[in-house]
């Protein structure tokens, strides 16, 4: 079956420039995460949706990133007036469990990433 | 707060040779554990999880993960190496937010 899609793989954009980011989740995934992945820094969660509830944004760094998940699927991630060290690898994961489920967690599926570099 | 910690960047093993790469975590309750594995250019895949039961885990590709309790650890293993496994390796603790140690890159030579 289909796995977790990311477009565009690659963007190159000038510093200042608006960015969107397009995670498409696995079908009948409640859960669907964002995170962030610098070279030598691991991944850092920047925000999380589950199903139609208030997405956690605890994670992201500024208020120039904002997301959004329509009709529990389809997510964009949105990276405004970007800046250098904004340059990372945006990973998009779902999964079938989300906290509030009963039962033991399941694992994430990820997406290939896009690799955003800001010239 | 929750948390896992890969104490190394870097694994070096020859091929055939065993392999271990190290996973610790700090949680309060029930520590759920997973290994995922990074490719160049893919994104993270699921190797093996631990939740409860068995201390020795087996997953994907030929690994398995042994849970420690009294040392809080959970190591990724494989008995014979492949050129193939090189890769970055993530331990992971599930939760309201996953947490993800900072990766460990395995390097096997021929």
């Amino acid at each position: 079956g289909a796995g977790v899609s990311q477009s565009p793989s690659n963007k190159v954009t000038e510093k200042g420039k608006d960015v969107e980011l397009r995670c498409d989740p696995i079908s009948g995934h409640t859960a669907l995460y964002w995170y962030r992945q610098s070279l030598g820094q691991g991944l850092e969660f920047l925000i999380y949706f589950q199903g139609n509830s208030a997405p956690d944004k605890s994670g992201l760094p500024s208020d120039r990133f904002s997301a959004e998940r329509t009709g529990g699927s389809v997510s964009t991630l949105t990276i405004q007036r970007t800046q250098q060290e904004d340059s990372a690898v945006y990973l998009c994961a779902s999964s079938r469990w989300a906290p509030s489920d009963r039962g033991p967690p399941h694992e994430q599926y990820f997406g290939p990433g896009t690799r955003l570099t800001v010239t | 707060a929750q948390s896992v910690a890969q104490p190394e960047d870097q694994v070096n093993v020859a091929e055939g040779n065993p392999l271990t790469v190290k996973c610790t975590y700090s949680v309060s309750g029930n520590p759920y554990l997973f290994w995922y594995v990074q490719y160049p250019n893919r994104g993270l895949q699921f190797l093996l999880k631990y939740i409860t039961g068995d201390n020795l885990v087996k997953g994907s590709y030929g690994f398995e993960a042994e849970f420690n309790k009294s040392q809080t650890s959970f190591h990724l293993k494989k008995p014979s190496a492949l050129v193939s496994d090189s890769a970055l390796y993530f331990c992971a603790q599930a939760g309201y937010i996953p947490t993800f140690g900072r990766g460990t890159s395995l390097i096997v030579h021929p």
